[in-house]
């Protein structure tokens, strides 16, 4: 059963373009992330954040944005897109104090020509 | 500097036989290693975890061995089937903390 959803499912744009991904989760965590995955499968954290602090991977590049209304919702905006920031983009939820015990959501795939 | 090293990158076992993945690390805060695993067209999932303060843990026919002095733990698929073809992930974390994950074993089981 889904409980960590993300919009769109694919996204296609050109370099420069700025995109922004949606992600609600019904768990009642209050701790999300974006994770990056790159075609080699590679799974890399880009952002943490929960109710009280933003934790910034600090080899994200400032064009990546996280923003959050709520605990229940995480966005991620991309300013202007590289040809590099093509991956399956993954939004994961879990409690502050079990973040050993994430639950992902389907992902975006996002290709930038 | 990789935090969680993961091997082999990829391994095709036979239905069967048992499936061996291999993970290390460095940092002795870490205090929890999960395995998620992830099929193709899917995102990851929690398989089996463990802590420091058991050396083994079984669930059904996937079992994690740990090592805390070797800093080592590994996740043996017994009877492997087709269908545990997947890319399998470690994982670590300190006690409260994130995941740092390895880069993964695609894991390939032929009938």
């Amino acid at each position: 059963e889904t409980a960590v959803f993300q919009t769109p499912n694919y996204h296609v744009t050109q370099v420069g373009n700025e995109v922004s991904f949606n992600c609600k989760q019904t768990l009642g965590h209050d701790t999300m992330y974006w994770y990056k995955q790159d075609s080699k499968k590679l799974l890399k954290i880009m952002f943490s954040y929960n109710n009280k602090q933003l934790i910034v991977n600090e080899t994200v590049p400032r064009r990546f944005s996280p923003q959050s209304s709520d605990k229940a919702h995480l966005n991620l905006r991309i300013k202007s897109v590289e040809p590099e920031d093509s991956a399956v983009y993954l939004c994961a939820s879990s409690h502050w104090d079990n973040q050993d015990t994430q639950y992902f959501g389907p992902g975006t795939r996002l290709l930038v020509l | 500097q990789q935090q969680v090293r993961q091997s082999p990158q990829s391994l095709t076992v036979w239905e069967g036989e048992t499936a061996i993945l291999n993970c290390s690390y460095e940092d002795s805060t870490f205090d929890y290693f999960p395995w998620y695993h992830q099929f193709p067209g899917e995102s990851p999932a929690l398989l089996i975890a463990i802590r420091p303060v058991s050396n083994k843990k079984e669930d059904g026919r996937f079992t994690i061995f740990f090592n805390k002095r070797e800093k080592k733990f590994s996740l043996h698929i017994a009877d492997s089937q087709p269908g545990d073809s997947a890319t399998y992930f470690c994982a670590a974390s300190p006690v409260v903390g994130q995941l740092t994950f390895g880069r993964g074993t695609r894991l390939q089981v032929y009938a």
